[in-house]
């Protein structure tokens, strides 16, 4: 099945530093999705992105629609020793690319800081 | 408002046993979709639905039956559990398809099944 081209798979940083993961598609989407999962957990949504070039903040979290409609970008800045984890893209194609309304997920960048 | 409510949190089933995993939202959400989660396989959709009576097959469908005859409840049923079920089932739901700002998917926190 499709699945976004999400990268890196994992990253190991230092606290304080900052972020930049991102998420690829060979088709047009509506909506991209930022989630975290911690542990156990189910994924929390993170950021919601709407229409090409939004630009969106939730705390230290910043998410980019791109303009093409075929990428999205998150960056965490200043990380801390809780946004461990794994963070994962979501999209829906637009149902005249796809056919049907599926939403797609990234296979997630696993986030570990050292404090 | 509770969000999406999944039941059970664990489940170990034998091979050829059925069970129905549960799922529910008291958000007045039309689109239901369950996935499922392996290790280093990220979420791969099983069924969605996109409202009341309207159900379409996922990616993995097979071994997995689904109904919505309300628009709160989307239940999962294993047929006849065979090990390569063994997974984590996570549950979503968003207020509508088509309708931009309403396609943002919440998830229930997971349902853990091992199947021997």
């Amino acid at each position: 099945g499709q699945q976004l081209n999400q990268s890196p798979q994992s990253m190991f940083i230092q606290e304080g530093e900052d972020v930049s993961m991102n998420c690829t598609s060979s088709s047009i989407f509506n909506t991209w999705l930022w989630y975290k999962q911690d542990p156990g957990e189910g994924p929390v949504l993170l950021i919601a992105l709407y229409k090409a070039g939004e630009l969106t903040s939730n705390g230290r979290l910043t998410a980019q629609f791109g303009i093409t409609r075929k990428d999205s970008f998150l960056n965490i800045s200043a990380s801390i020793p809780s946004d461990v984890g794994i963070y994962f893209c979501a999209g829906l194609p637009t149902p005249s690319t796809s056919g049907t309304y599926k939403y797609i997920f990234g296979t997630g960048t696993r986030l570990k800081v050292l404090a | 408002n509770a969000g999406v409510t999944q039941t059970p949190k664990f489940q170990v089933l034998k091979t050829g046993q059925s069970m129905t995993l549960q799922c529910a939202q008291d958000m007045n959400h039309e689109y239901m979709s369950w996935y499922r989660q392996d290790p280093g396989m990220g979420l791969r959709l099983i069924h969605y639905s996109v409202g009341a009576g309207i159900t379409d097959q996922g990616e993995v469908p097979n071994g997995y039956n689904v109904s919505r005859s309300t628009t709160e409840d989307f239940p999962l049923r294993l047929l006849s559990a065979a090990p390569s079920q063994t997974s984590v089932y996570f549950c979503a739901s968003s207020y509508s398809i088509g309708n931009v700002r309403g396609e943002t998917q919440y998830f229930g926190p997971g349902t853990r099944l091992l199947v021997l």
